[in-house]
């Protein structure tokens, strides 16, 4: 379903501790996003990545790291220094520029 | 800067009556412009993009260079078209990088 998987579903956090995302592909897609969605404020972009071994910043980076050791997988750290990392976060890929996106189904993240 | 703008965080129609949502974008070049829609419990997914000029699910949407508004309509809305639309823009002026606006809620009541 999708090609996209985004695990877990549901994250919980304590304030001060770092969490991975995970976000794997078996679309064979080039290009691999991350999105955090807020109410009212819409997709904001993260990280993005075009090639292995390559990423780039988005609009919203701070408090986040990613790498990108495989095609397949984009995972998303979200650190202590973000300070409102309370959201829900998209993983998204495409073929390569200007294509069709296709998205994971979220983690939704709580810091508790 | 590259930007994405949705004026409207909620429109609200009837069954039946034209609906457009409105997206206004700024982009130094020729963008690529699509618009993506999240129904209820469901992946974001591309509803249409300007490139193809095609109507899917009666919604169409023209691309205006010149008012730099890329609007999506239907002459008649659907109680199934209730959901989250997202306008998006990608160019190669920005490598790749795929920018969305705010989103509008479309409610389209019986």
């Amino acid at each position: 379903d999708g090609g996209i998987t985004q695990s877990p579903k549901y994250l919980f956090r304590k304030e001060g501790q770092n969490v991975t995302l995970s976000c794997e592909q078996n679309l064979n897609h080039d290009a691999m996003y991350w999105y955090r969605q807020d109410p009212g404020q819409g997709l904001r972009l993260i990280y993005y990545s075009q090639i292995v071994n390559d990423f780039q910043k988005g609009d919203i980076a701070e408090g986040y790291s990613v790498s990108r050791e495989k095609k397949e997988s984009f995972p998303l750290t979200v650190t202590s220094a973000q300070k409102n990392p309370t959201a829900f976060y998209l993983c998204a890929t495409t073929q390569g520029m200007n294509t069709e996106a296709f998205f994971g189904q979220g983690t939704r993240l709580t810091v508790v | 800067a590259q930007r994405v703008t949705q004026p409207e965080k909620l429109l609200s129609v009837f069954k039946g009556a034209p609906v457009e949502l409105k997206c206004n974008y700024s982009y130094s070049g020729s963008p690529e412009l699509f618009w993506y829609v999240q129904y209820s419990r469901q992946r974001l997914q591309l509803l249409l993009r300007h490139i193809s000029r095609e109507s899917i699910k009666g919604f169409t949407a023209d691309l205006n260079k010149g008012e730099t508004s890329f609007h999506l309509k239907k002459p008649f809305a659907q109680e199934e078209d209730s959901a989250m639309y997202y306008c998006a823009l990608s160019g190669r002026n920005q490598g790749g990088k795929l920018i969305f606006g705010q989103g509008t809620e479309l409610s389209v009541k019986p």
